[in-house]
């Protein structure tokens, strides 16, 4: 059975930065692309960013791009997401979801969510 | 930017079929995807490439496609139905970045 157990969020202040892990397990993490989708308050779902098998393949919503850095460590089945220079409308529920192939943004499976406040 | 359209919200009695569309300019050469999302709770995949169900998803779920307008169609709508709907797709950027519709509030009463 694919799980997702996502950790991390919380408060930050604007400007500030927070990191994001999405534990993995039940499917062959090292060969399929990951994603991460955010939710605002009361708002509907908006794609972030997804990242290849290797790690090195990764691409960025514009709203995100230069803030926002999606990583992965294969050896322990995790994702990441290091979030800098926070603003207001980052406040979202995040979302980490399987990707159906090595570099694909269709998802199959997803995370339970994780808040983040950006609040002073 | 690429915009995927859906009706805000959809209403059927119990036992009749719900369509919800998705229409969208690349739609012809991208999939569709569609996702259930129950307030509180991670959406959860009931369509993928255009007319597939998931294991574990109910027959009554099915999907289609034509042109740039995609639909999900829900026949025979339980109760338990209820919740936004999300269709989902790629752009065609170098990049190709994903991209969701607003969602659908489909209310069955």
């Amino acid at each position: 059975e694919v799980q997702l157990v996502q950790s991390g969020g919380g408060l930050a202040q604007p400007g500030g930065s927070l990191r994001l892990s999405c534990a993995a397990s039940g499917f062959n993490f090292f060969t399929y692309a990951m994603n991460w989708v955010r939710q605002a308050p009361g708002k509907g779902l908006e794609w972030v960013s997804v990242v290849g098998v290797t790690g090195g393949n990764t691409h960025y919503a514009d709203s995100v791009k230069g803030r926002f850095t999606v990583s992965r460590d294969n050896s322990k089945n995790t994702l990441f997401l290091q979030m800098t220079n926070l603003r207001l409308d980052d406040t979202a529920v995040y979302y980490c979801a399987k990707g159906v192939g090595p570099i694909s943004r269709f998802l199959d499976h997803w995370g339970q969510g994780a808040l983040v406040t950006v609040s002073s | 930017s690429y915009e995927l359209t859906q009706p805000p919200s959809v209403s059927v009695s119990p036992g009749q079929t719900a369509r919800i569309t998705c229409s969208g300019d690349e739609l012809p050469k991208k999939y569709a995807y569609w996702y259930q999302q129950k307030s509180g709770q991670a959406p959860v995949l009931v369509i993928s490439e255009d007319t597939k169900r998931p294991s574990g998803i109910p027959e009554r779920f099915s999907g289609s496609s034509s042109g740039t307008l995609a639909t999900l169609t829900i026949s025979g709508a339980q109760v338990e139905d209820e919740g936004d709907y999300y269709c989902y797709s790629t752009d065609s950027s170098d990049d190709e970045k994903g991209v969701f519709g607003g969602g659908t509030k489909l209310t069955v009463l």
